[in-house]
């Protein structure tokens, strides 16, 4: 059974950082590439960016609104993937989703993990 | 505001047939595949579709999906209770290189 189980989210301040984590089970993490999506209060889903797998580069992209603050790392011995978030906006305020595969397509997703910034 | 528009709601009677619409332009739907998704609070999301009716094992036939130019839909027949949920389409966008999605519709089983 695929499992994706983020962790980390929480209060913060304007400003903050924050790391969330995504632990998987269930596929061969090694090859895939991973993705995270949120989804703010009242708005529909928003791709936050993604990695490629270690034997494409390990590679990655970022929406444009989390550009330069952002920062998608993976760890393929703890089947991990990671979404260290800096100079935290109100705006970042949302449910984070962590996702196997890139592009328009997840095959499976976590149950996300609430990240709140306000002061 | 979401790139892809998908109307905020949706309802049916069981057994009925459903559509769900998502409304993109030629840089996302109109050039690439689109996928469907089932969203429930507090859980997480569930892929159903891809492209031309590529489901994962699980999903049952009664989930379809069409396109045409730069319009896509979800359609699900025989509607069961168990089917009340927010739908979201996605699909890749050449310009802003990377996957968009639209607002969501929630469908209501009355």
């Amino acid at each position: 059974e695929v499992q994706l189980v983020e962790s980390g989210g929480g209060l913060i301040e304007p400003g903050g950082s924050l790391r969330l984590s995504c632990v998987t089970s269930g596929f061969t993490f090694t090859n895939a590439w991973m993705s995270w999506v949120r989804r703010a209060p009242g708005k529909g889903l928003e791709w936050v960016g993604r990695i490629k797998s270690e034997s494409d580069g390990a590679t990655t992209a970022y929406a444009a609104p989390v550009k330069g603050r952002f920062t998608i790392l993976r760890d393929d011995s703890k089947n991990t993937v990671y979404l260290q978030m800096n100079s935290l906006k109100i705006e970042d305020t949302a449910v984070y989703f962590c996702g196997n595969r890139g592009g328009s397509r997840i095959d499976n997703w976590g149950q996300g993990a609430l990240v709140t910034v306000s002061s | 505001q979401s790139v892809l528009t998908q109307p905020p709601s949706a309802s049916g009677t069981p057994g009925q047939r459903v559509t769900i619409s998502c409304s993109g332009s030629s840089s996302n739907i109109g050039s690439n595949a689109v996928s469907w998704y089932q969203l429930l609070p507090g859980m997480a999301p569930k892929f159903l579709i891809y492209g031309n009716n590529d489901r994962p094992s699980g999903v049952p036939d009664r989930f379809s999906a069409s396109k045409s130019g730069t319009s896509a839909s979800l359609a699900i027949s025989e509607l069961q209770s168990e089917d009340e949920a927010e739908y979201s389409c996605a699909a890749w966008d050449d310009s802003l290189q990377g996957p968009v999605f639209g607002g969501g519709t929630w469908l209501t089983v009355l």
